[in-house]
């Protein structure tokens, strides 16, 4: 039973270029969602969260839009660089109760071309 | 400030063989998480542990196991290892328990032949 999703495997853009990555998620006692940047032989790098109750979240170039209703998530960058290129995990967790338990989405690899 | 450290980087079991993980949290933080991924699998929890107790376990069979010390390091053991277990294992760190704030170091990677 896979709780969070993220049905693209790949997402090739241009330097320069917005890229958009999706995640859906079935557990609605979820109320934190976060997004992970990971290179290889690394571990996960914390970029950007939301809480349940909102909607958005911006930092820099990096935007998390979530739509409860649909129960889905993306993280915008803008405007996309080469050092961006990673894998992408999108991440969930019910605050408070989880003890420590993400529950993360099978990752996507983001490639920007120069 | 230091963050999480793993050791050792890689290692290299034969089927049968146990093996202990170890990890170290960023100082003044109590919460500690271990993860294993796999290609296949991604990124499963294992294990949660604050102030020496296991608060949360994944489904993982029995012989995945942890422990906490009061310094707060973080010990994890697989035994009779099988060829399955070959993953890279992941600690992360969080000043306390069921918060979000996580930080993960960069991972053991097992190899068992």
């Amino acid at each position: 039973d896979q709780q969070v999703k993220q049905n693209s495997p790949s997402l090739s853009v241009q330097e320069g270029r917005i890229s958009i990555l999706n995640c859906d998620y079935t557990n609605s006692m979820f109320d934190y969602f976060l997004w992970y940047k990971k290179y290889p032989a690394e571990g996960p790098t914390f970029l950007i969260s939301i809480s349940s109750i909102k909607d958005k979240n911006e930092d820099g170039r990096f935007t998390v839009f979530l739509n409860k209703s649909a129960k889905h998530l993306s993280l915008h960058i803008v405007p996309s660089q080469p050092g961006d290129s990673a894998v992408y995990f999108c991440a969930a967790i019910t605050g408070g109760t989880s003890y420590g338990k993400l529950t993360f989405g099978q990752g996507t690899i983001l490639t920007v071309h120069p | 400030k230091a963050g999480v450290t793993q050791t050792p980087r890689y290692l290299i079991k034969t089927r049968g063989q146990q093996v202990t993980l170890s990890c170290s949290p960023i100082s003044g933080h109590r919460s500690v998480s271990w993860y294993q991924q796999t290609p296949g699998q991604g990124l499963q929890f294992l294990f949660e542990y604050f102030s020496e107790t296991q608060r949360n376990k994944g489904n993982f069979p029995g012989r995945f196991s942890g422990r906490q010390f009061s310094n707060s390091r973080s010990e994890m053991n697989v035994s009779t290892l099988e060829l399955g277990d070959s993953a890279l294992y992941l600690c992360a760190s969080s000043p306390a328990s069921g918060g979000i704030g996580y930080t993960f170091g960069s991972g053991t990677r097992l190899t068992v032949v």
